[in-house]
This record gives C-alpha cells, structure tokens and sequence, in this order.
C-alpha cells in the first residue's frame, strides 16, 4: 500500500510556543490530506480536510486560527498548533489516498 | 456515511480464528465496508474493504452478509501482534471527500 510519513513523531513543548507537524505522502501524489486527532482512549476525531492549492476546510468546533493547515505541495501537508497549551496535547494522525485511505505513523503532542 | 456498531471489546486465544462483527443496517447501495486497525500508539492500518462479494486477502478476510447490513472481519490465525483496536468504516466509493469518520471500534485482545 501507499505510504504516508509525519514528522516529528514525537514533540514536547512549552505552553504558548507554536508547534509545526509535517505529513508527507512518499509514493504518491495527494491533492487532499487529512488531520486527525485522538485523546487517549477516544477513536480518532476529523479535524479538518487540506486541500493542495487552496484553504482547508475545518469541521464544526475546530479552531481554524489554532490550528494553521498548509498544503504547500501534492506530497505534503503542515498542521500548525499556534499558542499551544496542556489541552491540546494529544496523537495527531494525517491521512491521505484516493477512495483508501492511507495513515500516517502519528505524532504525540506534548505541551507542559 | 453510514453508521456502524461494533462490540467494544473481544478476546481471542492466540492461533485461534478471530471473528469481528460490524452492524451497518443503514448502508445504502454505493457504500463500501472498510476494515482498519489501530495498535497503541500508531497510525490505522488499512486491513480490507468490500462492496457485497467476501473478500480476502494476505491480512484477512471479509464477510458481508446478503442483505450488506452487517459484515464480518475474520483473521485466520490471531497472533499477539493482532491485538489492537479493529475500526470497521462504511462510506461512498468514490468520495469527492475522502474523510473518514471513525467509530469507537472493537479493542480485541489476543491471548497467549
């Protein structure tokens, strides 16, 4: 299957810093990716849809100003934690593909 | 999309058949059944999918009833690696939007 890679896999930061999160899809090219993200013990939530050349589309209760999503080119996507704080630690997975989806390894997200 | 239900949480013995339900009494004609795992701490796997015939591959096989309403993951030979949370998804093919909304899943637990 195709593969999907994020980086950093794991990331602690200080209350108030902004944090960047990469998505990359190696074998493919991908005009939409997707932003997950997952609270411990929770099944995986949407938080929005970004789309190659234009804005993201973010789903209902989801800060688009916190949550800053680029899709620079078709292999790869950015979500951006703006003035991160301890509630919005959590696993942020990405996801692209066609009519599969395919899912990144995730990153954990650590704010102190 | 429609909704799936699932059983929250299964056991199997290791080398045993795993047999994971999924009730989608409200999937219409154009909506296909996916299958993804989750381990701790990792990104979904994808697993399989299906329309209306069974379908197997290297990973699993796929039961979907006649009527479509509910579906059958079967993992022929559970092993301690099985052991992870099994989302069963059903959504259109093609999908303009690709997203997928997940469930809460069934965590199986493969016992040695």
């Amino acid at each position: 299957g195709a593969v999907v890679s994020q980086h950093p896999s794991w990331v602690i930061c200080k209350s108030g810093t902004s944090v960047k999160i990469e998505c990359r899809s190696l074998d493919f090219q991908a005009t939409t990716m997707f932003w997950y993200r997952q609270f411990p013990k929770q099944s995986l939530m949407l938080m929005a849809t970004s789309n190659e050349g234009s804005k993201a589309t973010y789903e209902q209760g989801v800060e688009k100003d916190k949550f800053l999503i680029n899709h620079a080119s078709l292999t790869l996507s950015t979500l951006t934690v703006t003035s991160a704080h301890p509630e919005d630690s959590s696993f942020y997975i990405c996801s692209a593909g066609q009519d599969t989806q395919y899912f990144g390894p995730g990153t954990r997200l650590t704010v102190l | 999309d429609a909704k799936t239900t699932q059983p929250t949480s299964m056991d199997c013995a290791e080398g045993r058949a795993a047999n994971l339900p999924c009730n989608h009494s409200t999937i219409s004609g154009n909506e296909y059944v996916y299958w993804y795992r989750q381990i701790h701490s990792q990104g979904p796997q994808y697993i399989i999918h299906g329309l209306k015939n069974n379908e197997t591959n290297e990973m699993a096989s796929l039961i979907i009833t006649e009527d479509r309403k509910s579906s059958t993951l079967i993992l022929p030979h559970a092993t301690l690696r099985d052991t992870a949370v099994y989302y069963c998804i059903v959504r259109v093919v093609p999908n303009t939007g690709n997203q997928f909304y997940f469930g809460t899943g069934t965590s199986l637990t493969v016992i040695p």
